[in-house]
């Protein structure tokens, strides 16, 4: 089957650098989307990742390694504004968009 | 600006009243996706467009159908809802190039509930 596995809660500190890991397991692989989803509101998409390394998008990174089944999602300078659910999603053979439960993060001052 | 955009934002319905939501888009992308997300869930993917091919989850309940009469517009109909059709109700596109697709883009969703 197609899994997706990411934290379900995580906490920080205003101000820190937290990492949102995500390890996946899907009938092939067509990229990996990190979306960014506030309590109550739709996904907006963060990055996207296809070849192995990490993109950088000013205070968000995101990394992926193909053969490991990972990816993970870098936040930097946290602000209280990024408090909000991480949503890991890897597109599989069938150009289909397999989800994980999302993490949700909580930023405390 | 082009969008995503999703009416009502709040339906309340009752028990085995039929709803219809609806969507439609200015970006011009050739795919349209409904999901349902249950909260703390991951999105459910129920049905998507590939311009005009209709594509069915295979778990997707008979309970609930789709049109979609151009390519901006998108109606996702349940015929009879329950309690746990409460849900919030997404609407997304992206477009293909080169037989692949790029990111999704989100409406912000309408939030049903069911009485």
């Amino acid at each position: 089957g197609q899994n997706i596995d990411q934290p379900t809660e995580m906490t920080a500190t205003e101000g820190a650098i937290v990492q949102i890991n995500c390890t996946y397991q899907t009938s092939g692989f067509n990229g990996l989307f990190w979306y960014q989803q506030h309590a109550g509101e739709a996904p907006t998409f963060l990055s996207y990742n296809v070849l192995d390394g990490l993109e950088e998008k000013g205070r968000f990174s995101s990394f992926l390694s193909r053969s490991k089944g990972y990816s993970y999602l870098l936040l930097k300078e946290l602000q209280m504004k990024d408090s909000a659910s991480y949503l890991c999603a890897v597109m599989d053979s069938n150009y289909q968009l397999i989800w994980g439960a999302g993490t949700k993060l909580i930023i405390k001052p | 600006d082009a969008m995503v955009i999703q009416n009502p934002r709040y339906q309340v319905t009752q028990f085995g009243k039929p709803v219809t939501l609806s969507c439609s888009q200015t970006l011009n992308h050739n795919v349209m996706y409904w999901y349902q997300q249950k909260s703390s869930q991951a999105p459910k993917l129920l049905f998507h467009y590939y311009d005009k091919d209709f594509n069915n989850e295979a778990d997707t309940p008979d309970n609930f159908q789709s049109r979609r009469p151009n390519t901006s517009f998108c109606f996702l109909d349940i015929r009879s809802p329950g309690l746990g059709d409460a849900a919030m109700y997404l609407c997304a596109t992206s477009r293909t190039s080169g037989g692949s697709y790029n990111e999704q883009f989100f409406g912000p969703g309408t939030r049903l509930t069911v009485l």
